[in-house]
């Protein structure tokens, strides 16, 4: 099947250890944002979200942080599994009818 | 969440042709949208479908080559029109609901162009 993320930033973690994946957005009006994690051959998955009133929100075994000083959302798996591996994508929504998407991180776990 | 679906999954076309994308959710929604993500891409925004009027186009994107209709709330098509290799892409179907905030997607239409 047709493959996502070919060209794009990869991280590679091993099983077990904590992921950090970064994202600069860029408009400082967006007050909701999320993360979505896409798998080969298929659409984006709805992970994680966060409006711009907030600096953090926790899920279950993800986190993503809002730093709006430096337009700056991370998001924070911990103990990575090989079954995380996929691209990850965050997206800012600065008015209902747009998500903006970044361009996004392959994430790879390793045994 | 939303259950959307798509069909086709996946075509194959000719240049020159048309293909028409179905998207069909599990429940009304506020906003239907169409995006493209082209190999090894983020996605982008092709137009919101309005329920009963034209569809808002994204700058880059126009009605005579992606016609979009959404004859009601969980129902919506996009045509990819007079297609070349270049329209080669996965398109999605995204529904927003607006009492969650919360944004989903359909599983992709995946197009190549020969």
């Amino acid at each position: 099947g047709e493959s996502v993320g070919l060209h794009l930033p990869t991280l590679s973690v091993q099983e077990g250890d904590n992921s950090i994946i970064n994202c600069a957005y860029s408009n400082s009006a967006s007050d909701y944002f999320i993360w979505y994690k896409q798998e080969s051959g298929k659409g984006p998955q709805f992970i994680i979200d966060i409006r711009s009133n907030m600096d953090k929100r926790q899920g279950q075994r993800v986190t993503v942080l809002l730093n709006k000083t430096v337009k700056h959302l991370s998001l924070q798996i911990a103990a990575t599994q090989p079954g995380d591996s996929a691209v990850y994508f965050c997206a800012e929504r600065s008015r209902p009818d747009k998500l903006i998407f970044g361009t996004g991180t392959r994430l790879q776990v390793f045994p | 969440s939303a259950v959307i679906s798509q069909k086709p999954s996946r075509d194959i076309c000719q240049r020159g042709t048309s293909l028409t994308i179905q998207c069909q959710v599990d429940s009304q929604v506020t906003m239907m949208f169409w995006y493209r993500q082209q190999p090894g891409q983020s996605l982008t925004l092709i137009a919101t479908a309005n329920q009963g009027s034209e569809a808002t186009y994204e700058s880059g994107f126009v009605i005579d080559k992606f016609p979009i209709s959404r004859p009601n709330l969980t129902f919506s098509t996009l045509t990819v029109s007079n297609m070349s290799p270049e329209d080669s892409s996965i398109y999605l179907c995204s529904v927003y609901r607006a009492e969650t905030y919360e944004q989903y997607f359909g599983p992709g239409t995946r197009l190549t162009v020969t």
